[in-house]
């Protein structure tokens, strides 16, 4: 069956740069595009990072453009998530997910990790 | 950005009810709309894709309608593994993909 385990979490200081991981198994990663999609303590669902099956487009919301780096490594089935330049409102559960709509419109989240806590604290 | 509002953001029901959550977005997104649950400490389970197709494996009590910028997430006869908190998730291709805030559907 599908699985996604994420890894890097942890308590990190502002303005230092982790990096998550996400190890795929029970499906042909190179050929899903996934995300990356975050929750902080509390609070609702924030969509982090895109990244095509063959890692050629990547996509970033606007909270994260120009500090976090998505990609990935389809030989060893593995998502990363660079994060630069935390801050304190980084601080949330990543969750790594595949695009349950790869090759049509439809973008959606069919299967997801149990996310990893990143907590941004000095 | 296409903005998505839910409403109730949070409703008490009892089990065997029928509940009905309703999701809108700021502009058309024909149906590019996903609809999630996700319980405490877990991560989101897709339920609705397209607006109204059924993921694979979610009973049938989950029905899904809508299009354009009106939609609806219907759970038939409530269970109690159905006490949790409901997503939608626009996925038109405007970027980024935005969730709504959530509702919250407890017992009564």
């Amino acid at each position: 069956q599908v699985q996604l385990v994420e890894s890097g979490g942890g308590v990190v200081q502002p303005g230092q740069s982790p990096r998550l991981s996400c190890a795929a198994s029970g499906f042909r990663f190179r050929e899903y595009g996934m995300h990356w999609v975050r929750q902080a303590p509390g609070k609702g669902l924030e969509w982090v990072a895109a990244i095509w099956y063959d890692g050629s487009k990547k996509y970033y919301g606007d909270s994260v453009k120009g500090r976090f780096t998505i990609s990935r490594d389809n030989s060893q089935n593995t998502l990363y998530l660079q994060m630069d330049s935390l801050r304190d409102d980084d601080t949330a559960v990543y969750y790594c997910a595949r695009d349950g709509g790869s090759g049509t419109k439809q973008t959606y989240f069919d299967n997801w990790g149990q996310g990893t806590l990143v907590t941004v604290s000095s | 950005d296409v903005q998505m509002t839910q409403s109730p953001s949070s409703l008490s029901a009892s089990v065997g009810d029928r509940v009905t959550i309703t999701c809108r977005a700021s502009q058309n997104i024909n149906n590019y709309l996903t609809w999630y649950s996700q319980k405490p400490g877990r991560a989101p389970k897709v339920l609705i894709y397209a607006a109204s197709s059924l993921q694979s494996g979610v009973p049938s009590r989950f029905s899904g309608s809508g299009s354009g910028t009106d939609f609806t997430l219907t759970i038939n006869s409530l269970q109690p593994e159905d006490f949790a908190t409901y997503y939608c998730q626009h996925s038109y291709s405007t970027l980024p993909l935005t969730f709504g805030p959530g509702t919250t559907v407890d017992l009564k």
